[in-house]
């Protein structure tokens, strides 16, 4: 079993839908999760970090961990044609090193 | 520009020959991490250096490949006798220890075996 899992998409929306994205991970020992997003030909850029559970808001994104069900969560709100892009959850593991899911490649549509 | 540096962006080479890599971190970094990414995957971690010291290596990272990060400064990648898989997009990440520090990304050297 993978570490952690992320559902590849691709995922195509309509301009201001709400996005919702989301992976599970295996080991509940996990306490620092991310989520990067990574435009085409573009290194990985953070764009949430949540240490536990609960939520984190940012602007128009909120990153939701749930430890009781190893499930996190990345919403986008009036999503943009900006916000295209492929967005990897990210779990950290010792020394602080990442574990990514396989990422999503989301496209909104004007 | 401050941000992680990689050179080159792109790199097409013929299977057998070798290639390097080179990353340069953010200055004041002492952690850097090699990652590759493969065609619509998310990267795997290959290995890391603190400071000059390489600490841990990945399973992925075969004999073929090395690593180095001499003086704690820019760490070079090399793969040797390179084959079809190698080819991928091969980041660099550096961040401060410590478990609330950022990792800051490259943009990537993509390497294409021919």
């Amino acid at each position: 079993q993978k570490e952690v899992e992320q559902d590849p998409g691709p995922l195509s929306v309509p301009e201001g839908a709400i996005v919702s994205l989301n992976c599970t991970y295996s080991n509940s020992a996990f306490q620092y999760f991310m989520w990067y997003r990574q435009y085409s030909r573009k290194g990985p850029e953070l764009l949430m970090y949540t240490y536990s559970s609960g939520n984190k808001e940012d602007g128009r994104f909120t990153a939701q961990v749930d430890k009781s069900s190893k499930y996190i969560s990345l919403f986008i709100r009036d999503s943009q044609p900006s916000d295209s892009a492929t967005y990897l959850c990210a779990i950290q593991r010792g020394a602080q090193k990442l574990v990514f899911g396989q990422g999503t490649r989301l496209t909104i549509n004007p | 520009d401050t941000g992680v540096s990689q050179d080159p962006r792109h790199k097409i080479t013929k299977r057998g020959q070798n290639v390097t890599f080179r990353c340069d971190p953010i200055s004041e970094h002492n952690r850097l991490y090699w990652y590759r990414q493969t065609l619509g995957q998310g990267p795997e971690f290959l290995t890391y250096f603190q400071n000059e010291a390489q600490l841990e290596k990945s399973r992925l990272l075969s004999d073929r490949f090395s690593a180095e990060r001499p003086k704690g400064s820019f760490s070079t990648l090399e793969i040797q006798r390179t084959e079809q898989g190698d080819s991928a997009m091969y980041l660099c990440a550096s961040r401060t220890q410590g478990a609330n520090t950022e990792a800051f990304f490259g943009q990537g050297t993509r390497l294409t075996v021919v």
